[in-house]
């Protein structure tokens, strides 16, 4: 079974410039979560999607952060335009059943790491 | 202050040593998790728990729920156990809090 996949690994975009990270999560999972860890902090929820609907967004940063998941399959973060502080290692998760404790298993990605200069 | 916070920050070892890393949180939580992030990969999700222990291998998890407090334990370490732990716990919400993480170097 493939796992939680992320592209780009890497991305160096200059501040102002849009960037787009795309997450693939398991197939058949309907639990999507991107999270972001910025230098030197611990790891931040961002959003949540169950299928194509965002569960929760309540920690997305700005509106220059916009989190799509159409068909509820692969979702896209776009940061447009980009700002220093939004350099980070950007995470996605995903599992399968929801909310449960004891019952969902959360794999994640491999994260894309986004360098604003 | 950190909702959820770990401690050593930093922990180095001999291979072979026994070694423990504790989580705090002081919120109400369903579930908690142990990660494991090694340089420059992605994140693993060791073990999920609200009560008891769990054991894996070499890994030992183990959560107090009356006192907030979780142990990751790592029995004959190796250095392939090299990397950053990270506890992050669930609320009643599906987003998880993080910890900073403790990051691990066992030399041989």
């Amino acid at each position: 079974e493939a796992g939680v996949t992320q592209f780009p690994s890497h991305s160096v975009i200059e501040k102002g410039q849009t960037v787009t990270l795309r997450c693939d999560p398991i197939s058949g999972h309907d639990n999507l979560y991107w999270y972001r860890r910025v230098m030197g902090k611990e790891i931040k929820f961002l959003l949540h999607f169950v299928k194509e609907s965002k569960q929760d967004e309540s920690g997305m940063p700005n509106n220059r952060f916009l989190a799509e998941r159409t068909g509820g399959t692969y979702s896209t973060l776009k940061v447009q335009p980009a700002e220093l502080e939004d350099s980070g290692v950007y995470f996605c998760a995903s599992s399968q059943e929801r909310g449960t404790s004891g019952a969902n298993v959360l794999t994640f990605g491999a994260g894309s790491r986004l360098t604003v200069l | 202050k950190n909702e959820v916070e770990q401690s050593p920050q930093n922990l180095t070892a001999q291979e072979g040593e026994f070694i423990t890393i504790n989580c705090s949180y002081s919120v109400g939580i369903s579930a908690l998790h142990w990660l494991q992030q090694h340089p420059g990969g992605g994140i693993v999700s060791l073990f999920m728990l609200s009560s008891g222990k769990k054991k894996h291998g070499r890994l030992i998890a183990t959560i107090n729920i009356q006192e907030k407090h979780s142990s990751l334990h790592i029995t004959a370490s190796h250095p392939r156990d090299s990397a950053v732990y990270i506890c992050a716990v669930r609320r009643n919400t599906d987003k998880l809090i993080f910890g900073t993480g403790t990051r691990l170097q066992v030399f041989p």
